[in-house]
């Protein structure tokens, strides 16, 4: 099972919008509405953003949101905050009860 | 609150065994499934395995890099999980999560709602 494709870095100044893709296949993202995003601060545990492709946990800021199209889902930052630079990871079920994770985002808050 | 803290990691020679603990409070691990997720220095995160509860039939299931080799368990009575690692290669470095499970059903979990700190595995 390949890793999903996403973006090295991407980056933005403060209060922009930023959209970070996370490309897989028809066996995975595209099959499915298993895909969550992490965010994961140097030296920190992974935290989750969104689950089940749109749903944020209690006590993630709406400024995380989160979609898909076909094979590709998609995690947009809106109001970027320097707090927001971070590591991003998007996860996805792919069948035979196994699971398969992004290569990772950086963002830079410019 | 949920808290999951490992313990277990250091460094074994290519070949040994080394066995992982998660100990999970703030919650009941009868009602989730559990698992580990490791990340080598450096790189990305990778799902190692998993332990779905009894009402789900209690069994795991692995990635295919370490199935064969892995083994994931789990003590309800003393909201414990556990990972057997046996056969370690260099590649196995890694820092292991200790996850919980969000919304299981059948074979699916919605997500990982809650990772432990981390422990430190070397393989070398």
């Amino acid at each position: 099972q390949s890793a999903l494709t996403q973006p090295a870095s991407v980056s933005g100044s403060p209060g922009q919008s930023i959209t970070i893709s996370c490309t897989g296949t028809s066996s995975d993202v595209g099959r499915y509405i298993v895909v969550s995003w992490y965010q994961q601060h140097p030296g920190k545990a992974p935290k989750l953003l969104i689950f089940e492709v749109t749903k944020r946990p209690s006590g993630v800021s709406s400024r995380f949101s989160g979609s898909k199209s076909g094979n590709t889902a998609s995690l947009t930052i809106s109001g970027l905050q320097p707090e927001d630079e971070a590591d991003y990871y998007c996860c996805s079920y792919a069948g035979d009860s196994t699971y398969v994770f992004g290569t990772g985002t950086l963002v830079t808050v410019l | 609150d949920v808290q999951l803290v490992e313990s277990g990691g250091g460094l074994v020679q290519p070949g040994g065994s080394l066995r992982l603990s998660c100990a999970a409070s703030g919650f009941g691990l009868y009602n989730h499934y559990m698992g580990w997720v490791r990340q080598a220095p450096g790189k990305g995160l990778e799902w190692v395995g998993r332990s779905r509860n009894e009402r789900n039939g209690g069994t795991s299931e692995y990635a295919a890099s370490v199935k064969g080799r892995f083994t994931v368990s789990r003590d309800d009575s003393t909201n414990s999980v556990y990972l057997q690692m046996t056969s370690l290669k260099t590649e196995d470095t890694a820092v292991y999560y200790c996850v919980r499970g969000g919304y299981c059903s059948g074979a699916t979990c919605s997500s990982f709602d809650n990772w432990g700190q981390g422990t430190l595995v070397t393989v070398s």
